[in-house]
């Protein structure tokens, strides 16, 4: 069985500062994908972030950045220039990449606010 | 709007009522899932679709819940006899089952309550 594990419920900074959340993770499989989803208050869940477990190269996405430590199983999320607009829940999220079991297996998130 | 759309948004039933919620998904994408988010934690996987074919269930998903995906496009969650325990939102997201991208697509959700 697969477990996300995100230690932080509820952080908060200030605009403009840069932010690191938590993620472990623990799967026997070998070829799996990690996510970071944002979750918006009332408003769809969108892809932050997406990395390849077989990919040493850490992903970034503009202001995005991730640190995976894959003997560690931890897959953080850094925030650079932190904007009003990235309030929200944060989930870590991985899935099996070897076909069958298909979905995602979630943390119980991160409550990131950004103050002005 | 080319996204996932789920309707209704809210649905409010009386415990032992049944209910079904519907998702479509993005036109071209041919895989389905749906999710339960319960208050303060995050989704956790019920079922999914490749095609009009149901490839995994959860443990979570018990009898009461079924799940149809009739011609391979939108797809249907019926719970029957709904318990106070099955208050939560209700999401549904989609992907392509091609191509590396794995990326799942959300839809806005079904928020149940049952009183």
């Amino acid at each position: 069985a697969q477990t996300v594990t995100q230690s932080q419920p509820e952080m908060s900074v200030q605009e403009a500062e840069t932010v690191t959340l938590s993620c472990t993770y623990d799967t026997s499989e070998s070829n799996y994908y990690l996510f970071w989803y944002k979750q918006p208050p009332s408003r769809q869940m969108i892809l932050v972030i997406r990395q390849e477990a077989y990919k040493q190269q850490n992903a970034t996405e503009n202001r995005f950045s991730v640190n995976f430590q894959k003997a560690a199983k931890s897959f953080s999320l850094k925030i650079s220039d932190s904007q009003l607009g990235d309030t929200a829940m944060y989930f870590c999220a991985l899935m099996y990449s070897g076909g069958g079991a298909d979905g995602l297996t979630f943390g119980k998130g991160t409550h990131l606010i950004i103050q002005p | 709007d080319t996204g996932v759309s789920q309707d209704p948004r809210h649905k409010i039933t009386k415990r032992g009522q049944n209910v079904t919620f519907r998702c479509d998904p993005i036109s071209e994408h041919n895989r389905l899932y749906w999710y339960r988010q319960t208050l303060g934690q995050g989704p956790e996987f019920l079922t999914y679709f490749q095609n009009e074919a149901q490839l995994e269930k959860s443990r979570l998903l018990s009898d009461r819940f079924s799940a149809e995906r009739p011609k391979g496009s939108f797809s249907t969650l019926e719970i029957q006899r709904t318990e106070q325990g099955d208050s939560a939102m209700y999401l549904c997201a989609s992907r392509l089952g091609t191509g590396s991208s794995y990326e799942q697509y959300f839809g806005p959700g079904t928020r149940l309550t049952v009183t």
